[in-house]
């Protein structure tokens, strides 16, 4: 079954810090990764998508890994800001899929606190 | 960059109304937009997939005959909740993909619509 894991669920720290956000998937075969931030009440907004041949991508403070064999994948965010406080999800695309249907995870909310 | 955009951002109906909410793609075609359902602290459930000019592929569990989906042209698709009742109440949202373009097939995701059914 296509699933895809994140932790932790939710992550409190302090304005300035860094955080690592975790996702795990079994969606199979692969065709892309992408991080989403959701700030409440809003739409999801891209921050980053990988392939299968990227290991890194980064957006700013957003930093994201990929290891398509082990099928994981982070999201770093570095100096952390009140406005980083938000809801992130990790999507899986499936390949050859023709519509390209996205497999959502369920999200790790971030309070950033001052 | 690519927008898309949803009307309206929120919306109270009565128990038995019928509502519609619109999503559009502002700068790009999309044969494709996809609508979702979001419950609180939870992560978005795929409803249906819309094609311009065909009927739309609904996801098992999704009645057709209550979220009737349009999708009239390349920038426009419409969800109509039909005889709204409390538990319809959620945060939808749409997604268009690009045709082409710097990242054809991308998905892009609207702002969503709160719908309050009381």
């Amino acid at each position: 079954k296509n699933q895809v894991e994140q932790s932790p669920q939710s992550l409190i720290i302090l304005e300035g810090k860094n955080c690592t956000l975790q996702c795990n998937y079994t969606v199979s075969p692969f065709s892309n990764l992408r991080w989403y931030k959701q700030d409440t009440g809003r739409g999801p907004v891209s921050l980053t998508i990988m392939t299968f041949s990227e290991n890194t991508k980064s957006n700013g403070r957003y930093t994201a890994t990929l290891d398509a064999d082990t099928k994981q994948s982070s999201l770093h965010i570095t100096a952390s800001q009140l406005s980083d406080s938000a809801s992130y999800i990790c999507v899986v695309s499936g390949k050859n899929t023709g519509f390209q249907k996205l497999v959502f995870g369920t999200g790790t909310r971030l309070l950033v606190s001052p | 960059g690519a927008v898309v955009s949803q009307h309206p951002s929120r919306v109270i109906c009565k128990s038995g109304t019928s509502v519609k909410i619109e999503c559009r793609s502002l700068d790009f075609q999309a044969t494709t937009m996809f609508w979702y359902r979001q419950f609180p602290k939870k992560s978005l459930m795929l409803m249906a997939t819309s094609n311009e000019g065909s009927k739309a592929t609904y996801e098992q569990g999704v009645e057709k005959d209550k979220f009737l989906i349009n999708h009239a042209s390349l920038t426009l698709s419409t969800l109509t909740v039909t005889s709204a009742h409390p538990e319809d109440s959620s945060f939808y949202i749409c997604s268009a993909r690009a045709m082409s373009g710097a990242a054809p097939y991308e998905q892009y995701f609207g702002p969503g619509t709160r719908l309050t059914v009381t």
